[in-house]
């Protein structure tokens, strides 16, 4: 267990839906990261937080939004859903201003039909 | 932006060494890292490198070159449940984004 919560594990939704991915981070770890890995890929950066405030965004799509909440907690919306959007999107936590180890949720499967 | 190769396949015997290579570009570059991640799940983390040399961590080892922008990771006496998905990642820039490899398949074989 890595200590960081991801909710919910599974998500099967229609096109045209939107739907609300969720992060505990670790305890004490003050940055969060988003990946998104689709079928035997790799894992593409979308959006690093850190202590509330945005700070790197990769290959997110426009239709994707994400903040971190006071207690940490962070949340990746993403909204007029398509097929290609069925992915895992991991969430990873790491101490301090990040960059060394860091620490992967379970994954959410979204399933987009 | 950042980029790293990395070999997408790679088949070993139990017992035997094998070593998963990475090259990368990136600017602000602090580290190298690797995770495993077995079908399904959760990147693992496996070590991290911020210096030049090599990093031991019982059966695997992490070495990194900045001045050649690569990296390696050397994993010994194989086992059937190293059988995963291996990627580097480097960490760069002010915030220390973590950007990852396309991974390598490694296939352990009895």
């Amino acid at each position: 267990d890595s200590g960081v919560t991801q909710t919910p594990k599974h998500l099967i939704t229609a096109t045209g839906q939107r739907v609300t991915l969720r992060c505990s981070p670790r305890s004490g770890d003050l940055s969060v990261y988003w990946y998104q890995q689709s079928l035997d890929q790799g894992l593409q950066f979308l959006i690093q937080y850190y202590n509330g405030e945005e700070r790197a965004k990769g290959n997110i799509l426009e239709r994707f939004s994400a903040q971190q909440f006071p207690d940490l907690h962070s949340e990746l919306n993403l909204s007029s859903l398509e097929l290609g959007d069925s992915a895992l999107y991991f969430c990873a936590s790491s101490p301090q201003g990040g960059g060394t180890e860091a620490f992967f949720g379970q994954g959410t499967r979204l399933t987009v039909v | 932006g950042q980029s790293l190769e990395q070999p997408s396949e790679v088949t070993a015997v139990e017992g035997a060494i094998v070593q998963i290579n990475c090259t990368y570009q990136t600017s602000g570059f602090y580290g190298l890292s690797w995770y495993q991640q077995h079908d399904g799940g959760a990147p693992t983390f496996l070590s991290y490198n911020a210096l030049d040399g090599l990093e031991e961590t019982g059966r695997f080892s992490s070495f990194l070159s900045r001045s050649d922008s690569y990296g390696y990771l050397l994993l010994q006496e194989l086992q059937m449940k190293d059988s995963a998905s291996y990627f580097c990642a480097v960490s760069s820039g002010s915030a220390r984004q973590l950007t990852f490899g396309s991974g390598t398949q490694l296939t352990v074989l009895p």
